[in-house]
């Protein structure tokens, strides 16, 4: 059965700084790996996906890599600002179904 | 820009009663999702639909809820009866193709259930 596993589950960082946040999956064969973020309250966004074939996504100031054969993969954020402030979860696909695995994923804290 | 529509956004209810939460995905969409998110941990899915068909429906707890998307497009969760331990939010997603999860999905607002 795939787990997901975020480490941290919490995080608190000051303004600026660069920050690595960590997914981890038991089972390699996946079809692709998202990460969502998600505000208090509220639904997730999808902030990048990186299929199976992929070793990284980069959108502005994020960037994921995807290792899949030691199942990990990392959501840097650069130079850090409070609006990113929120969890951010990461999820994968499974190669023989349907259904997507999310973590619990990330508190992140940017302190102004 | 599109989004998929929930309500209601909040939901309070006691014990044995029931309750339902309706989802409108973006136009077009042709994968449907529920979802079940306890505070602290990451959504579970609940059920999936292609059109109007259930794909998936393994943690679905069939003696109390079920789900439908009977023309294919928007969709109704119920609850009946509902128990302390359904309190959670419920979220809805949807996805362009009949890919499965494999590809971006799009959530909506979620609806936040209270059972007392």
């Amino acid at each position: 059965k795939q787990e997901v596993t975020q480490i941290p589950a919490a995080l608190s960082v000051p303004e600026g700084e660069n920050l690595v946040l960590n997914c981890s999956f038991t089972d390699s064969a996946i079809y692709n790996l998202q990460w969502f973020r998600q505000d208090p309250g509220k639904g997730l966004t999808s902030l990048l996906l990186i299929q199976s074939s992929q070793r990284e996504q980069t959108s502005g100031r994020l960037n994921a890599s995807l290792d899949k054969s030691s199942g990990r993969s990392t959501l840097y954020i650069a130079a850090s600002q409070p609006g990113d402030s929120a969890t951010y979860l990461c999820a994968v696909s499974e190669s023989g179904g349907f259904k997507t695995i999310f973590g619990a994923g990330t508190r992140l804290f940017v302190k102004a | 820009e599109a989004e998929v529509a929930q309500s209601p956004r909040y939901k309070i209810t006691e014990k044995s009663q029931a309750v339902a939460f309706w989802c409108d995905p973006i136009s077009g969409h042709a994968t449907l999702y529920w979802y079940r998110q306890i505070l602290g941990q990451g959504p579970e899915l609940l059920v999936q639909f292609q059109d109007e068909s259930v794909v998936d429906d393994s943690q679905l707890p069939k003696d109390r809820f079920s789900a439908e998307r009977l023309k294919g497009v928007d969709s109704t969760l119920k609850i009946q009866p509902a128990e302390l331990g359904d309190s959670a939010m419920y979220l809805c997603a949807s996805s362009l193709y009949r890919t499965g999860g494999r590809e971006t999905q799009y959530f909506g607002p979620g609806t936040r259930l209270l059972v007392l």
